[in-house]
């Protein structure tokens, strides 16, 4: 079965620690992203990428770090420079957006990694 | 820019009544529009998508949504809830100046009693 996996599904850190959360797809999609959910805020875009060994900033970078070596995987690196990390992290996947490809407007996403820090 | 306005954030509803969840964009170009449902502690999943062509779209577990360009809206329905669609619903949009990029409503709860 093609999919999204995440994991762990939930995390656990002290304040000050730097946190790594897994992202990996079998779709052979191109461009993936990470999204941070806060509760009554919707999906707030953190980092993307189109391709192999190229990312952007989302709206909410700051205090987050990603790497993307692998098509296959996108791992979102929360840092301590993050002030508030306590949150649920989704990742998504969709094919590549050439112009006029209007199926790489639809993303599927992981089961999401539940992070508390304390 | 883009944005979209899901106006109840909660959404109270008897078990096989109907239910409309609203969604309203801006947008300056051609939009797609999604709907997407998340069960606690889950990821989401698509429940339907506007590219083009017809207007009112059918999407997975009895749901439907009709785009309407001059209101700007892409309200969710469905004529008869069951328990088991009790979730979270977001509304999303993009257009063709925003790459691949989704903006998500705030989300609506749908909570079905029995």
């Amino acid at each position: 079965d093609g999919g999204i996996t995440q994991s762990p599904k939930y995390l656990f850190r002290k304040e000050g620690q730097n946190v790594t959360l897994s992202c990996e797809q079998n779709l052979n999609h191109d461009a993936m992203y990470w999204y941070r959910q806060d509760p009554g805020q919707g999906l707030r875009l953190i980092y993307y990428s189109q391709i192999v060994n190229d990312f952007q900033k989302g709206d909410i970078a700051e205090g987050y770090s990603v790497s993307r070596e692998k098509k296959e995987s996108f791992p979102l690196t929360v840092t301590s420079a993050q002030k508030n990390p306590t949150a649920f992290y989704l990742c998504a996947s969709s094919i590549y957006g050439k112009p006029g490809r209007v199926k790489a407007y639809e993303q599927y996403f992981g089961p999401g990694t539940r992070l508390t820090v304390t | 820019a883009q944005s979209v306005t899901q106006l109840d954030s909660q959404v109270p509803v008897f078990e096989e009544a109907p239910v409309e969840l609203r969604c309203n964009y801006s947008s300056s170009v051609s939009v797609y529009l999604f709907w997407y449902v998340q069960y606690p502690n889950q990821g989401l999943q698509l429940l339907l998508k506007y590219l083009s062509g017809s207007t009112l779209v059918k999407g997975i577990n009895g749901f439907e949504a009709e785009f309407n360009k001059s209101q700007t809206s892409f309200h969710l329905r469905k004529p008869s809830v069951h328990i088991s669609d009790t979730a979270e619903y977001f509304c999303a949009v993009s257009d063709n100046n925003a790459g691949n990029m989704l903006t998500f409503g705030g989300g609506t709860r749908l909570m079905v009693k029995p």
